[in-house]
């Protein structure tokens, strides 16, 4: 199975910080990665997938980049309603494989 | 407006059994593979289970293949997984999601419920 690592495990930032979120696959996966916000109590919502195509709805602020084994999740201004936990998912090999999220926290 | 919503979670003893539904609508159900996700008391994402648009092909993750099967009714516009020789490591929630294809691979999940809870304890 492909690992998906993910760093950091959580992290402390500010209203307005730029936030950078990074995922690594055990081998090279394309662009075949998928990125997914979940709060508290809710059902994870998708963010972006193919590694940088920003889903219907989602503000401008997310962004995605990487190719092969190393991406990153950026949101350019955090806003308050960003506090949450993000899970990065290859779609390369079956069985389809989660990060173990990293956890986005009010500083 | 599409919507997946999951029922038929609850309590049940280790070796029980459990049939999870999940209906859908705002969509074309047919088309589109399905799949389940679970995720255990303060974990992470887990795929389970997924089925392609027309429920002739279906895959497993290793931990629940054999004891688990997912089908579809196309025609209600329903998903379902049935749990059996359940273990206390399949407690989590259970979440129903689309997929963006027609086939289990190489896309993503578009759309979760809201997941069911399934508590596996003596």
């Amino acid at each position: 199975d492909i690992q998906m690592t993910q760093s950091p495990s959580s992290l402390s930032a500010s209203v307005g910080d730029r936030v950078t979120i990074t995922c690594r696959a055990s081998q090279s996966i394309g662009t075949y990665l998928n990125w997914y916000q979940q709060k508290p109590g809710k059902a994870p919502k998708l963010l972006i997938y193919a590694a940088s195509t920003l889903q219907s709805g989602v503000p401008s602020r997310f962004s995605g980049s990487g190719s092969g084994t190393d991406f990153t999740l950026t949101i350019s201004t955090l806003q308050p309603e960003d506090f949450a936990t993000y899970f990065c998912q290859q779609s390369y090999i079956a069985p389809r494989t989660f990060g173990q999220g990293t956890k986005v926290e009010i500083k | 407006e599409v919507q997946v919503v999951e029922s038929g979670g609850g309590l049940v003893q280790p070796g029980g059994s459990l049939r999870l539904s999940c209906a859908a609508s705002g969509f074309t159900f047919s088309s589109y593979d399905m799949s389940w996700v679970r995720q255990a008391p303060g974990k992470g994402l887990e795929w389970v289970s997924s089925t392609s648009g027309n429920g002739g092909s279906t895959y497993y993750a290793d931990s629940v293949k054999g004891r688990f099967t997912i089908s579809r009714d196309n025609s209600k516009n329903t998903l379902y997984l049935q749990m059996n020789s359940l273990r206390a490591e399949d407690t989590a929630v259970y979440y129903c999601s689309k997929g963006s294809r027609p086939a289990p691979m190489r896309d993503y999940f578009d759309y979760w419920g809201q997941g069911t809870l399934v508590t596996v304890s003596s």
